[in-house]
Parts: structure tokens; C-alpha cells; sequence
């Protein structure tokens, strides 16, 4: 069975310190993961994802992630946070053409 | 311009009626999804369409029903609303449907409210 877990409903860092959301998926095959932020009252948006290629992926607004098969994790990061990335993110892992599961999201709050 | 858009964007109504929901994309891709958000933010995968054509289609109530005029639109009506579809319904789209691959894009969402 294919699953994908965020360990953490909240985060909350103070602006400037190093963010970590994470991520661990349960997959029989090998997987694409991705992740997506949802700000505030507005759709998601796609801000990295890993399909087979380099583990450690580089996405926008200075979020990266990388893909550790032995530890089935995905973990998002960003060295330094700002009010901006407050909002809700979303891991997805996707095991063949058309299926795919979202996480239940990991809402980052962000202290001036 | 926008990529995908919905209306309403939002949309207060009484329980026992009927009602859609519109969906357009303008980035030409052939693959258009219907999700549901719930108040604790879980979303929820309901149909896709490809080319007009019904790819994926969860277990929902079959008081919904998605209608694809053209690849470019994707609509969602419901019938006979009942308090528990209050949510916010997103569309998205890709390009050919490879979700292991591709990117999907978003509407901005509606949210449903059945009193």
C-alpha cells in the first residue's frame, strides 16, 4: 500500500531561522514526491518534486528537499524563513501515471 | 492572465438544491481534476478528465457529477446539497495527465457553504 505521512500538523519558527517540514511516505514501487504550498485563501502551488533524478532537489523561493530512499523520507527545508512562507504545505507521492496521495498538510507559521 | 479560474468563487446555498461549479484552463493541457478540501485542509482527489474522457473517479456520492465540454473546462455539479459538502473545491490541471511526472496547476477554489 502506497501512504504518505507529514510527522507535524504545526511548525513554528521565528523569521530567519532554518525551516524543516517533514515528510515520509510508504511506497512498494518508486516514487515521484512532491511538494505544494497553499497560502491563505489561495490555491496550491507546486514549489519542488522529485522524479528519479537528482535526490536533492532545489525549488522555489529558496525551499529544497531531499529524497532518502533508506530512511523513506522527503524532508522540505529552507536555511532561512521569512513571513512570506507562512502558509500550509502539502507532500504528495505519486507511484505510477494516475495515482497519487496527498499528506494532511503541515501548517509553517512564521514569528516577526 | 489567469491559468485556471472558477466560479464562483464563492457560493452560500441551501441544503436540497442544486448547483455547479465552473472551471476553465487556458494553458492547454489535456488533464482537468476536481478536488475537495475540508475544514482541517485535507484534500481529496474526486474526478479527472482527459480529453473530455474520465480517468479518475473516487468513491464520492453520486450526487456529484463532473461534465467536460472541451478539454479546456471541467464542471462540477451537485445534487441535492447536503451540510457535509460545505468545503472548498479546487480544479487543477496538467498537461497530458502523467501525475507521477507532471506538475499540476491550480484554480484559486470555491467555497461551498450549505446552510
Amino acid at each position: 500500500a502506497q501512504s504518505v505521512t507529514q510527522l507535524d500538523s504545526h511548525v513554528s519558527v521565528s523569521e530567519g531561522t532554518p525551516v524543516l517540514l517533514r515528510c515520509n511516505y510508504s511506497s512498494s514501487y518508486s516514487p515521484s514526491l512532491f511538494w505544494y504550498v497553499q497560502h491563505p485563501n489561495k490555491g496550491l502551488q507546486l514549489l519542488l518534486k522529485y522524479t528519479s533524478a537528482a535526490t536533492l532537489v532545489k525549488g522555489i523561493n529558496g525551499f529544497e528537499a531531499e529524497f532518502k530512499k533508506s530512511e523513506t523520507s522527503f524532508h522540505l527545508t529552507k536555511p532561512s524563513a521569512h513571513m512570506s512562507d507562512a502558509a500550509e504545505y502539502f507532500c504528495v507521492v505519486s507511484v505510477n501515471f494516475n495515482k497519487f496521495y496527498f499528506g494532511s498538510g503541515t501548517k509553517l507559521n512564521v514569528k516577526p | 492572465d489567469t491559468a485556471v479560474s472558477q466560479t464562483p468563487k464563492y457560493l452560500v446555498t441551501q441544503m436540497g438544491n442544486d448547483k455547479s461549479i465552473k472551471c476553465e484552463q487556458n494553458l492547454g493541457h489535456d488533464t482537468m481534476y476536481w478536488y475537495k478540501q475540508d475544514s482541517k485542509k485535507f484534500l481529496k482527489i474526486m474526478f479527472s478528465y482527459n480529453n473530455k474522457e474520465l480517468i479518475i473517479n473516487e468513491t464520492v456520492p453520486n450526487r456529484f457529477s463532473p461534465k467536460s465540454p472541451d478539454k479546456a473546462h471541467l464542471n462540477l455539479h451537485i445534487n441535492s446539497l447536503e451540510l457535509g459538502d460545505s468545503a472548498v473545491y479546487f480544479c487543477a490541471s496538467s498537461l497530458t495527465g502523467r501525475v507521477d511526472q507532471e506538475t499540476q496547476y491550480f484554480g484559486p477554489g470555491t467555497r461551498l457553504l450549505v446552510l
